[in-house]
C-alpha cells in the first residue's frame, strides 16, 4: 500500500529549512528517501532501518518513528541543488518498496 | 564500482506492437533487480522484482512480463502494447539479503501512439 507524503509541494528560499513527511499504514522495516530531478532517474539519499540504523547523505537528515510508521526528511539550510521531487519508499521486510506520490521542492535564490 | 545500463533511452511504439527493454548491471553479483513504471508527474509503481536467475515476482496484473536470463540482466517485455503502457520505465538494483538502497538506471521513456 502506497505511503502518504506531505506536503505535495514546497517553495523555499536558499538557506531556509523544510520538512517532508511520510506515513504508512503498514508496519515497516525500513524507509528509503530518494530525490528525482526533472527527466532523470531517482537518486538514493538515505535509508532508515528499524532499530535506528541510518545510512545516507551527509547534509540531509531524517527520522523514523517505528511505532507510528512515520518518517520525516529534514532539508536544512537549503541550497539550489536541493530542488527536485522527493520520494519516500517504505519497505515492510520483503525487499519491495512502495513509493509515495512525491513532494516537489523548489529552492529559489 | 557498480553501474546500471538501460536501453533504449527513448522509444515510440504503435499500439499493438511488441516491446523489449533491457537492463544490465555491472560490478556486482547476485543483485536484486526491479522494474518500475512512472507515469508523468506521478510516483514509482513497482512492476516486477527478481532475487535470482529465473525468479520473477509480478506486482501488478498487466500485459507486461519480465525475465532474468542471466544474473545481471533483466528484460521487460510485452507482446502487444496498450496506450496505457506509456511512461518512464526504470530498472533498479540492490544488494540482496537485507534492506539495501536501490540504484536506478537512466530509464526508458516509452510513448505508445
Amino acid at each position: 500500500q502506497q505511503p502518504v507524503q506531505s506536503p505535495q509541494a514546497v517553495i523555499l528560499r536558499e538557506g531556509e529549512d523544510a520538512v517532508i513527511n511520510c506515513s504508512s499504514s503498514k508496519a515497516l522495516y525500513s524507509v528509503h528517501w530518494y530525490r528525482q530531478k526533472h527527466g532523470e532517474a531517482p537518486v538514493f539519499l538515505m535509508i532508515l532501518l528499524k532499530g535506528g540504523e541510518q545510512k545516507g547523505h551527509e547534509k540531509i537528515s531524517a527520522s523514523f518513528n517505528e511505532k507510528k510508521q512515520q518518517s520525516s526528511l529534514y532539508l536544512t539550510a537549503s541550497q539550489l541543488s536541493y530542488s527536485g521531487t522527493y520520494f519516500c519508499g517504505t519497505e515492510p521486510g520483503d525487499y519491495k518498496l512502495s513509493f509515495g506520490a512525491g513532494t516537489t521542492v523548489t529552492v529559489r535564490a | 564500482s557498480q553501474t546500471i545500463h538501460q536501453w533504449p533511452a527513448t522509444l515510440v511504439q504503435p499500439v499493438g506492437s511488441p516491446l523489449s527493454l533491457e537492463c544490465t548491471v555491472e560490478g556486482t553479483s547476485n543483485p536484486n533487480l526491479y522494474w518500475y513504471r512512472q507515469a508523468a508527474g506521478r510516483g514509482l509503481q513497482l512492476l516486477f522484482y527478481s532475487v535470482g536467475i529465473g525468479q520473477i515476482s509480478s506486482e501488478v496484473p498487466q500485459n507486461l512480463s519480465a525475465s532474468r536470463p542471466q544474473d545481471r540482466q533483466f528484460i521487460l517485455s510485452s507482446k502487444k502494447l496498450l496506450l496505457s503502457d506509456s511512461g518512464f520505465y526504470l530498472c533498479a538494483w540492490s544488494r540482496g539479503q537485507g534492506a539495501w538502497e536501490q540504484y536506478f538506471g537512466p530509464g526508458t521513456r516509452l510513448t505508445v501512439t
